[in-house]
């Protein structure tokens, strides 16, 4: 049973450059989600998926931002014009759910941690 | 809207005894379930246990339990036996029912445990 990927581990680039995150979650889960963390705090929500449909967006993600979950396996997140402030780790965490349930635990990936220079 | 906190950046337990991580939540939904995940060096978030608002009994996972505390808002999770292993960031977790309109899970700031041989 394989976890959840992704890929890159580590990422730097130049102020401005354009990158992509991948994401293959647990191959049975239908829902997936993004999140940021900067040092010292917890994961911040970014954006959820279920299947292929991108169904909730956190308002604190800018237009840089966009994701897309094509044919509902894997994901990929797009930084566009990247800025100092995107250097985080993003984590990527998948889960199966089914309506509202307030028990559904994520499996989550072992990030990628972005460095802009 | 919805709120964890975590007060406690850092602890410190001898190898073998208990240690108590406390949390505090804040919802006015009144269906929520609330987490407690892992995180080692390596990175990758681990489940540990949840505990739902409408539970009447304590969760219990192994080493691992929750003490939860309703009318306090306060769902602190206790561990057993420290072992070396324990070392992580450890972070508490929530996520709404039916009322909140969302899907997604929200994390407090963590604290980091430091468990000495």
């Amino acid at each position: 049973d394989t976890g959840v990927s992704q890929d890159p581990r580590h990422k730097i680039t130049k102020r401005g450059q354009n990158v992509t995150f991948r994401c293959d979650p647990i191959s049975e889960h239908n829902r997936l989600y993004w999140y940021r963390q900067t040092l010292g705090q917890g994961p911040e929500f970014l954006t959820y998926f279920q299947n292929e449909a991108q169904l909730e967006k956190s308002r604190l993600l800018s237009d840089r931002f966009s994701a897309e979950r094509p044919k509902g396996s894997f994901s990929t997140l797009e930084i566009q014009r990247t800025e100092q402030g995107d250097s985080a780790m993003y984590l990527c965490a998948s889960s199966f759910g089914q309506g509202r349930t307030t028990n559904e635990k994520l499996f989550f990936g072992s990030g990628t941690q972005l460095s802009v220079l | 809207a919805q709120k964890i906190t975590q007060t406690q950046p850092g602890m410190f337990v001898q190898e073998k005894e208990a240690v108590t991580l406390d949390c505090t939540y804040d919802t006015s939904d009144p269906s929520y379930g609330l987490f407690w995940y892992k995180q080692p060096s390596s990175g990758e978030m681990i489940f540990l246990i949840y505990q739902g608002s409408y539970d009447q009994q304590n969760a219990t996972e192994g080493r691992y339990s929750l003490n939860f505390q309703k009318a306090r808002k306060s769902a602190n999770l206790v561990i057993s036996a420290s072992q070396l292993g324990d070392s992580a960031m450890y972070f508490c977790a929530m996520r709404e029912g039916l009322e909140s309109g969302g899907f997604k899970t929200i994390f407090g700031a963590g604290t980091r445990l430091f468990v000495k041989a």
